[in-house]
């Protein structure tokens, strides 16, 4: 599985906007890039998954660069709820094709009110 | 989505014994999964629990250590064999999406275990 290489911690404040940065320089592609985040004490739960093209939900955007070798995860609006760490993970593959979800150390995001 | 419940939710468990760890899903799925959390770590995945044959580990994780049951496609069970201080961690049971457009893993609230 491809690495991902993420800042270890950022600041926010409230209610501006987040730009988490992912760097996968390896990345195949097949690869799809994910985004999970894990609130304190709780098991990850998933933000955004993208191949190619930009994609956005209603918890977030993921920019990808045109050759695939970063991302970047926008929060629009941070709160107090978005305090968490953020892994961005490469996954060969869709999930019923057998993918796997490999974590890296992620980024431990913190919002100041 | 896929609700995933885990039992136990935190044991304190000595040296030497076992403990197993069950995961129930509230609907059909087909891959299911087991990860690691050491203190102040990321996760890290065990092994994949397939229905109606053995699990398939990752590097560094052996069936003797973490034997995985996967009886049917709503449950599994996860056990930590001849515990050690080095086995204390949270343990999660996580599920993936049955569906091709849905890609999503989902998570349980893991099993904090300490190791006395």
């Amino acid at each position: 599985d491809a690495k991902t290489t993420q800042p270890n911690s950022m600041e926010s404040n409230e209610e501006e906007p987040v730009h988490l940065p992912c760097n996968h320089s390896t990345i195949s592609g097949t690869d799809y890039i994910h985004w999970y985040r894990q609130l304190p004490s709780q098991g990850p739960e998933y933000v955004i998954h993208g191949l190619t093209s930009n994609v956005n939900n209603r918890m977030a955007s993921l920019a990808i660069a045109e050759d695939r070798k970063s991302s970047t995860l926008i929060l629009h609006r941070a709160t107090l709820r978005d305090a968490a760490v953020y892994y961005c993970i490469l996954r060969e593959g869709l999930y019923n094709q057998g993918g796997k979800l490999i974590f890296g150390q992620g980024t431990e995001l913190s919002v100041k009110p | 989505s896929a609700v995933i419940s885990q039992k136990p939710s935190r044991d304190i468990c000595q040296r030497g014994t076992s403990l197993t760890i069950q995961c129930q899903v509230d609907s059909q799925v087909t891959m299911m999964f087991w990860y690691r959390q050491q203190p102040g770590q990321s996760l890290t995945l065990i092994a994949t629990a397939n229905q109606g044959s053995e699990a398939t580990y990752e590097s560094g994780f052996v069936i003797d250590k973490f034997p995985i049951s996967r009886p049917n496609l709503t449950f599994s069970t996860l056990t930590v064999s001849n515990m050690s201080p080095e086995d204390s961690s949270i343990y999660l049971c996580s599920v993936g999406e049955r569906r091709a457009s849905t890609d999503t893993q989902y998570f349980g609230p893991g099993t904090r275990l300490t190791v006395l």
